[in-house]
């Protein structure tokens, strides 16, 4: 077990409505990505909060929102739900220095479907 | 073109057989790479990191051109067990931790 635990598991929305999912990292991790798996695809990165600061984001609309919490616990928030937004949503974590970091360990994801 | 590029098979190998994934990477600003597992509907999980020098574990060999900008992984005496998606991982962006997946490939041992 990687000791990172996402909630819920499962989660099924209507379109237009919105999504909040939770992560908690692994102890002694500073830093938690998130990342949306589509079927057939590979991870695509959404954002990366460190020290509860964003601290880059992929090519995702601003409709995607995050938070990290002192504890480094994050979550993932979705406004205006599509139907694309349907994927398995991957929180990963690390400890790192901005320069250097661990390797990344994920959690077991959210599967959101989306109707 | 894809920032990570890998053949999505499937390759479908009997028990006992020797199996090699390749991806290529097009940053050659490129710093870290891995290889992680992903088995049907779970997580991805880290096989192994990937060096210049190329680095072995048990059955699984990665290997790395950073001059070819490619990346290898040879799984040799091939197990049921080791049916699942290979992901090749790239992180690029000093900064930021950001891994760059590609698609997968998809790998099916036969008995």
């Amino acid at each position: 077990e990687t000791g990172v635990t996402q909630s819920p598991t499962h989660l099924i929305k209507t379109r237009g409505q919105q999504v909040t999912l939770r992560c908690s990292s692994q102890s002694g991790h500073n830093t938690v990505s998130w990342y949306q798996q589509a079927l057939g695809q590979g991870p695509q990165f959404i954002f990366q909060y460190y020290r509860e600061e964003e601290n880059g984001r992929g090519n995702f609309p601003p409709r995607f929102s995050g938070l990290q919490f002192p504890n480094y616990s994050s979550e993932l928030n979705v406004n205006a739900l599509e139907l694309d937004d349907s994927a398995l949503y991957l929180c990963a974590s690390s400890l790192g220095d901005r320069e250097v970091w661990t390797e990344a360990f994920f959690g077991q994801g959210t599967r959101l479907t989306v109707v | 073109r894809k920032e990570v590029e890998q053949d999505p098979g499937p390759f479908n190998v009997p028990e006992g057989a020797t199996v090699a994934f390749n991806c290529t990477y097009s940053n050659s600003a490129s710093q870290s790479f891995f290889w992680y597992r992903q088995d049907c509907r779970k997580e991805p999980k880290l096989l192994m990191s990937v060096y210049s020098s190329g680095n072995e574990d048990g059955r699984f060999t990665a290997q790395l051109n950073r001059a070819s900008q490619y990346i290898s992984l040879l799984i040799r005496d091939s197990k049921l067990s080791d049916s699942a998606t290979y992901l090749c991982v790239v992180n690029g962006t000093s900064g930021t931790y950001k891994y760059i997946f590609g698609t997968g490939t998809r790998l099916k041992v036969l008995a």
